[in-house]
């Protein structure tokens, strides 16, 4: 069973471009959890979805910002107009069922976005 | 708001030491308690967790167990690995804040040497 998997590992925009970063969970799992990580830093909770919708979004900036998981295909986190300081590591993560006092997320590998 | 504090790193130890690492937190609700592991190269894995107070989590040789007390989360293992070489991180799930979602702390790096 493959784990949770993310592309591209590295992306490299300039300043302006847009960012698209895929994620596809593990079979079976229809919630997904998207994480940014700054340098040095926790990762920092940004969106929750499940599949069509989106559950929770307090996390993620109102603008650039974007999140879906279609019914088919991998989920989206897409961020418009890049600016140096959306450089970071962001993690995806599916779950089987949604949070709960046991809720284990399975995380992908990451992708390591840098802005120039 | 909720938040989990863990001491910095880097920690570097010779293999066959004694490891904790320190965890700390603090929350409005009841939180279950985690300690995840993030190898080079790849995404995190969850190592261990405890949901209530006293409960001890373990796992590869490793564990910590949940003082409400101290509000702590304390990581050990009684003799590292060079194996062991990653970033450890502990992180909290509030039913009583953010919905259960996961609040991290900035994690540890931990490295073995030979």
């Amino acid at each position: 069973n493959a784990g949770v998997m993310q592309n591209p590992r590295h992306l490299v925009r300039r300043r302006g471009q847009e960012a698209r970063l895929r994620c596809s969970p593990m079979k079976g799992h229809s919630h997904v959890y998207w994480y940014r990580q700054l340098p040095e830093e926790g990762l920092k909770f940004m969106v929750y979805l499940q599949k069509e919708n989106i559950i929770d979004e307090s996390g993620m900036p109102k603008e650039r910002f974007s999140a879906e998981f279609p019914k088919e295909g991998p989920s989206i986190l897409r961020i418009q107009q890049v600016v140096r300081g959306d450089s970071a590591a962001y993690f995806c993560a599916s779950s089987p069922s949604g949070p709960g006092p046991y809720n284990e997320q399975f995380f992908g590998p990451g992708t390591r976005l840098t802005v120039l | 708001g909720d938040s989990v504090t863990q001491m910095e790193g880097p920690v570097t130890l010779s293999e066959e030491a004694f490891l904790t690492i320190n965890c700390t937190y603090t929350a409005t609700g009841y939180p279950s308690l985690f300690w995840y592991v993030q190898y080079p190269g790849e995404g995190l894995q969850l190592l261990l967790k405890a949901t209530k107070a006293d409960d001890k989590g373990s796992n590869k040789g490793f564990e910590a167990t949940y003082r409400k007390e101290t509000t702590s989360f304390h990581l050990e293992k009684g003799s590292v690995q060079v194996s062991d070489s990653a970033v450890y991180f502990c992180a909290l799930s509030d039913p009583e804040d953010s919905n259960y979602q996961l609040i991290w702390g900035a994690g540890t790096k931990l490295i073995i040497k030979p």
